[in-house]
């Protein structure tokens, strides 16, 4: 049974400042990974997916990469903004490409 | 191309009481996934159907069920509510590309149960 961690519960940052989300997970037999965020009261909205055959995928000032043999990603955030400020969720699947679990988030809060 | 749209937004019942919740796909989407979301558990998977078949059934008891019909909308319905069940609940369709489930969520449903 996957297990997905998220560490730290949350963070708070001055703007502009550079940082890294991290996620492990249990099962490393997983196809890909996602990084979801999540705005209060709101869906979940998609930010990445990682391929297992990739190390990295980058999207903006976003960066995620993926370390199967360690069962950890992470997500850099680059010059971060007060518009970053949500809760953000990666998700492992189960049995290689199956139901996702979901980490319980770190909910990020950027200082202006 | 409509998101994912789920109804209601909000909704209040009391302990005992039985509820529907509805879910559109994205057009073209055959799977929907449902979560529950509680700040004490986290998102948690309770089912997954596709092509009207349940496909994937997580830990919840049989108070919770779903279904999905042949355009793909799905329902779930939680009967005997208790206090516990107060939560948001998420619905996600998905597709399936290079290998990946990709889902994409809707706005979900919150449920007070007093």
């Amino acid at each position: 049974k996957q297990e997905v961690t998220q560490i730290p519960a949350a963070l708070s940052v001055p703007e502009g400042e550079n940082l890294v989300l991290n996620c492990s997970f249990t099962d490393s037999a997983i196809y890909n990974l996602q990084w979801f965020r999540q705005d209060p009261g709101k869906g979940l909205t998609s930010l990445l997916l990682i391929q297992s055959s990739q190390r990295e995928q980058t999207s903006g000032r976003l960066n995620a990469s993926l370390d199967k043999s360690s069962g950890r990603s992470t997500l850099y955030i680059a010059a971060s903004q007060p518009g970053d400020s949500a809760t953000y969720l990666c998700a492992a699947p189960n049995f290689g490409n199956e139901k996702l679990t979901f980490g319980t988030g770190t909910r990020l809060t950027i200082i202006p | 191309k409509a998101g994912v749209t789920q109804t209601p937004r909000y909704l209040i019942k009391t302990r005992g009481q039985q509820v529907t919740l509805s879910c559109s796909p994205i057009s073209g989407h055959r799977s929907v996934s449902w979560y529950q979301q509680t700040p004490g558990q986290g998102l948690q998977f309770l089912f997954e159907y596709f092509s009207e078949t349940q496909r994937n059934k997580g830990n919840f008891p049989g108070r919770f069920s779903g279904r999905q019909f042949s355009n793909s909308r799905s329902e779930m319905n939680v009967s005997t509510l208790e206090l516990g069940d107060s939560a948001l609940y998420l619905c996600a369709s998905s597709f399936m590309s290079s290998g990946a489930n990709v889902l994409t969520f809707g706005a979900g449903s919150r449920l007070t149960v007093l």
